[in-house]
């Protein structure tokens, strides 16, 4: 049975705080990593899609690297805002091409 | 472009009922997943249509199927609901099958009493 952890379950920071989480996947079959970004009573939003070792991705202050031999991903705010308060999931994709998440980090940022 | 748009919103059901959802994809995409999100938990895969074929499958019974159209709409079917398929199903669109993203809608969400 495909795993994937991510941690922490949830995270309170103060606006400007930058913070990370991690996601921790099978390190066999990768065929790529997802990284959503998901508002409450809104539709899932993609980040990011990460095929390759060593790949870092970056959108505005929001970025993302992946370490696919050891088999996690880390994603990272900078300068977190209000507006950045979500529940972030990632999902792996495996040679089969379903997406397998993990239950998700939810952000919370006090002004 | 109106994105992946599902319906009902939401929907109260009984324990034997039949469900039907509906999600229509984003414009140009021609796959459409599906997914069950329970509570505390992540999006779990029921099952991928391209080409009007199912494609993959996950770990769920019989009692879910589905359909896609030639316009690439599909449509969940749930026979016999249990109170533990109450949650939230959404639909996934992409185009062709890996390595891209996938634009979800808003969910259906369920209630089996």
């Amino acid at each position: 049975i495909l795993n994937v952890e991510q941690s922490p379950q949830s995270l309170h920071v103060q606006e400007g705080d930058s913070t990370n989480f991690t996601c921790s996947f099978p390190s066999s079959n990768f065929y790529a990593l997802h990284w959503y970004r998901w508002e409450t009573a809104k539709s899932p939003e993609a980040l990011f899609v990460m095929t390759l070792n060593g790949d870092e991705k970056k959108k505005g202050r929001i970025s993302a690297t992946l370490n696919t031999k050891e088999g996690y991903s880390y994603l990272y705010i900078k300068g977190s805002q209000p507006e950045d308060s979500a529940t972030y999931l990632c999902a792996f994709e495996g040679s089969q091409g379903n997406l397998i998440f993990g239950k998700g980090t939810k952000l919370s940022v006090k002004p | 472009d109106a994105g992946v748009t599902q319906s009902p919103t939401h929907l109260i059901k009984t324990r034997g009922q039949q469900v039907t959802l509906r999600c229509s994809p984003k414009s140009g995409h021609d796959t459409v997943s599906w997914y069950q999100q329970a509570l505390g938990q992540g999006p779990q895969f029921i099952f991928q249509y391209y080409e009007e074929e199912e494609r993959q499958r996950g770990n769920f019974p019989d009692r879910f199927s589905g359909h896609q159209f030639p316009n690439y709409s599909s449509e969940l079917n749930v026979n016999a609901l249990l109170l533990g398929d109450s949650a939230l199903y959404l639909c996934a669109s992409s185009f062709g099958q890996g390595n891209y993203e996938q634009y979800f809608g808003p969910g259906t969400r369920l209630t089996v009493t």
